[in-house]
């Protein structure tokens, strides 16, 4: 248990639906951060938020639509998606990203099927 | 941005042996994450160091900064170390604010 915890663990969804991604931390910490973990790739950072404020879009396709209401919660929203983002989605935060040396706690990720 | 390698992508291994994994990186951090990867796609943090080396259990991690290299040591390794291991540096020289870059990892295996 690292004190992220993400919901659903398994998502099977279809190329016209919408669906979300929910992330939740009560660790204290003021960083969360989306990465995708496609088959035989390496993760990839998708969005960063720090105090809620997005500070990262690292060219992510606008049918994935982060949120974050509040510094314990993000959402990634997802609508028209294709099966190539089928991938494991994964949330993490930090505590403090002004600071070096911050580490990164992980959730267990979401297992995105898009049919 | 910083580019992560790691080596070996694949590693099988006897029960007890030693084993190593290897992580270079591009741009000059502070800090560099080892992570663990079970089935199923939880990822725990190992490891976070910015010098010398750390030891936790069984497991050991080294960093030379002015080589921009790190290794994880498995020592008396058992079939439960059987993960992916994953090395994470910040994208940029700095900090870990604009997120990690990741290795794609080394898929260990650990024989009875």
């Amino acid at each position: 248990e690292t004190g992220v915890t993400q919901t659903p663990r398994h998502l099977v969804m279809g190329m016209t639906n919408k669906k979300s991604l929910k992330c939740e931390q009560h660790l204290g910490h003021n960083a969360m951060y989306w990465y995708k973990q496609s088959a035989k790739k390496p993760l990839e950072l998708m969005f960063v938020y720090n105090f809620k404020e997005q500070t990262e879009n690292n060219s992510v396709p606008s049918r994935f639509s982060p949120e974050c209401p509040n510094s314990s919660h993000l959402f990634l929203h997802l609508h028209t998606l294709q099966p190539e983002d089928s991938a494991l989605y994964l949330c993490a935060s930090s505590q403090d990203p002004r600071v070096v040396n911050t580490e990164a706690f992980f959730g267990q990720g979401t297992r995105l099927t898009v049919v | 941005k910083n580019e992560v390698e790691q080596s070996p992508q694949n590693l099988t291994a006897q029960e007890g042996e030693f084993i190593t994994i290897n992580c270079s990186y591009s741009v000059g951090i502070s800090a560099l994450h080892w992570l663990q990867q079970h089935p199923g796609g939880g990822i725990v943090s190992l490891f976070m160091l910015s010098s010398g080396k750390k030891k936790h259990g069984r497991l050991i991690a080294t960093i030379n900064i002015q080589e921009k290299h790190s290794s994880l040591h498995i020592t008396a390794s058992h079939p439960r170390d059987s993960a992916v291991y994953i090395c994470a540096a910040p994208a940029y020289s700095g900090g870990g604010a604009d997120g990690l870059t990741f290795g794609k990892g080394t898929h260990l295996i650990i024989q009875p």
